[in-house]
Parts: C-alpha cells; structure tokens; sequence
C-alpha cells in the first residue's frame, strides 16, 4: 500500500534562510507525488507535482521538490524563506486514491 | 482556473440533526470528486471517492449511511452528515478532478467546511 512520512513534525526557520522539508514514500509503481500548503482555516493549495521527466520539479511561490528514487524521497526547498510561507505543509502520493503525509508546520521567525 | 468551492465554511448544528456541505467546481466540470476529513493537527483522510452519476466508494472504515454523498451534476457533490454527534465535528475538504483540466492526476481541493456538532 502507498504511505507517506513526513519525518519532521514542526519546522522552525527564521526569513531569509533556506528551507527543506522531507517527505518519503512507499509506492508499488512510478509515483505520483505532491506537495500542498495549507494555512489555518484553509484548503489546500497545490505547490508542484511531479509524474515523471525531470526529477527537480518548479513550483509556485518560489519552491521546488527533487524525485529521488534511490531515496524513496521528494523532498521540498525553498532557498529564501518569506514570513508569508508559514503555513503547514503536506506531501501526497497517488492519484486515485491520495495519501497524505501527516503534514510539517512551518514557522519563520522574523 | 481550477476552482473549487465550498458551502457553508462553517456550520454548528444540534445533536441529532443532519448537515448538508456542497463542493462546487466553479470552472471546469469535474468527473470525480473526493471528500476527505481533518482532525485538528492531523492530515487529511479520505472518505470518499465520487463520479459523477454513480454511486459513491468509501473507505475502510466510513459509514455509507452516515455520511451520504450525491454527486448530481460534473460541477456538484454534497455531502450529508446525517443523526450528526459530537464526534463528527471536524473540517471537511472536497477536492475535484478533470481529465480535461489538469489532468486525471491532480486534485484541486475546496476551502473546506468546518462543522461542529453540539
């Protein structure tokens, strides 16, 4: 069955510096894979995705995620990070029927 | 595009009763839908999957005849809570797939409905 782990529960960062966020999964086949933010009280917006092609995927709002197979990981980045970008963070797998990771919250701290 | 409402965004309502929520796709028709609910601090679970014009599939676990899913047209699916109790206050996302927008890969996800049951 497919799974996501978001290792890190809660992220703290303070603005201008760089962020990471892990994500790992389990699945049978080529994954899909995705990253979504959330603020409080909100839906979820889509940051990028990856299927297949290149394994650096670009964003909206300034992130990227990199596809490593030999890792099982699709780790998120973001090289400068805005006060604005706090929010909680979800990596999903699968298309028919999505998994969440558990979520990262991100705080940045001025 | 790709947009997808919710109404309401949020709602209390007494033991006993039942709720409706509906999910909207505002700008594209949308051939499957799901509904997926959050506990506070957690990540999202899914209910349940809905094409357009058929019966709905719930997960292991989601009482059919508890949470009801209609989903009537390509741009509408409701779902009801039904005989709701506290233990079903929680915040309830839909999303909304196209195989024409986006693809039958991506889900574009509502604002979700927080209820919460007295």
């Amino acid at each position: 069955a497919q799974s996501v782990t978001q290792p890190d529960i809660h992220i703290t960062v303070s603005e201008g510096a760089s962020l990471e966020l892990r994500c790992n999964y389990s699945y049978g086949a080529t994954p899909y894979l995705f990253w979504y933010v959330q603020s409080p009280g909100q839906g979820l917006q889509l940051l990028l995705k990856y299927f297949s092609g290149d394994t650096l995927v670009q964003g909206i709002k300034g992130f990227e995620a990199e596809f490593k197979r030999s890792q099982s990981s699709f780790n998120l980045r973001k090289p400068s990070v805005h006060w604005s970008d706090a929010a909680e963070y979800f990596c999903a797998v699968g298309a028919n029927d999505m998994r969440f990771g558990a979520g990262t919250r991100l705080t940045v701290k001025p | 595009g790709a947009v997808v409402s919710q109404h309401p965004s949020r709602v209390i309502c007494k033991s006993g009763t039942s709720v409706k929520i509906e999910c909207r796709s505002l700008d594209f028709q949308a051939t499957t839908m799901f509904w997926y609910r959050q506990f506070p601090k957690q990540s999202l679970m899914l209910m349940a999957t809905s094409n357009e014009g058929s019966k709905a599939t719930y997960e292991q676990g989601v009482e059919k005849d508890k949470f009801l899913i209609n989903h009537a047209s390509l741009t509408l699916s409701t779902l009801t809570v039904t005989s709701a109790h506290p233990e079903d206050s929680s915040f309830y996302i839909c999303s909304a797939r196209s195989p024409v927008t986006g693809g039958m890969d991506t889900q574009y996800f509502g604002p979700g409905t927080r209820l919460t049951v007295l």
